[in-house]
């Protein structure tokens, strides 16, 4: 069975704090590690990973996939108070796009 | 981008009734979509897989004749939850991949649907 874990489950920092969401992954066939954020509506894309060691950036956020470890880690500098949401890692697998998620890293930024 | 649209956003409805949800790609033809499901403070569960012009395919311990799930076009696919009961109560979340093939899943906004 594929399995996706996250770490930590939740997390409070204060604004300008950098974090650091991990995620661990075994699976059967894998396509792409992918990142969401979601706050109170569905999940909102962030970045999708394919191979090892490419560290994709947007803005303050960056995320880099190692498939020998089987990991990948999404970092957040200056964090704001928009920050807050859950941040759910997911692994697509197969031809079929299908997508299994970690529970999600609950992250609360504070003034 | 790729937009997936859902409808209805929130629906409370009475035991015993039946509600469809309806999961639309705005700018792109899917030919498979997802249905989740997430329960409060929980991570997205995959239901089934739903493929234009054939049977949906179910993750295990999901009733097919509970959840009928129709996949009529291109562009449409609509999730029926058969005579609900309270624990059918969820946040109920389409997705489809974009064109290409190395596209992302977008996700639908999600339907709140509530049974009392």
């Amino acid at each position: 069975e594929d399995k996706v874990v996250q770490s930590p489950l939740s997390l409070v920092v204060h604004e300008g704090d950098t974090v650091t969401l991990n995620c661990s992954y075994e699976v059967t066939n894998f396509r792409s590690l992918l990142w969401y954020k979601q706050e109170k509506k569905a999940p909102t894309f962030l970045f999708m990973l394919t191979s090892s060691g490419i560290e994709k950036k947007s803005g303050r956020l960056s995320s880099i996939l190692d498939k020998k470890e089987l990991f990948s880690i999404l970092n957040i500098t200056a964090t704001q108070t928009g920050d807050s949401a859950v941040y759910l890692c997911a692994v697509q697998t197969g031809t079929a796009s299908k997508l299994t998620f970690g529970t999600g890293t609950r992250l609360q930024v504070t003034l | 981008g790729a937009v997936v649209s859902q409808h209805p956003s929130r629906v409370i409805c009475k035991s015993g009734t039946s509600v469809k949800i309806e999961c639309r790609s705005l700018d792109f033809q899917a030919t498979t979509m997802f249905w989740y499901r997430q329960f409060p403070k929980q991570s997205l569960m995959l239901m089934a897989t739903s493929n234009e012009g054939s049977k949906a395919t179910y993750e295990q311990g999901v009733e097919k004749d509970k959840f009928l799930i129709n996949h009529a076009s291109l562009t449409l696919s609509t999730l029926t939850v058969t005579s609900a009961h309270p624990e059918d109560s969820s946040f109920y979340i389409c997705s489809a991949c974009g064109t290409g093939g190395n596209s992302p899943l977008h996700f639908g906004n999600g339907t709140r649907l509530t049974v009392t």
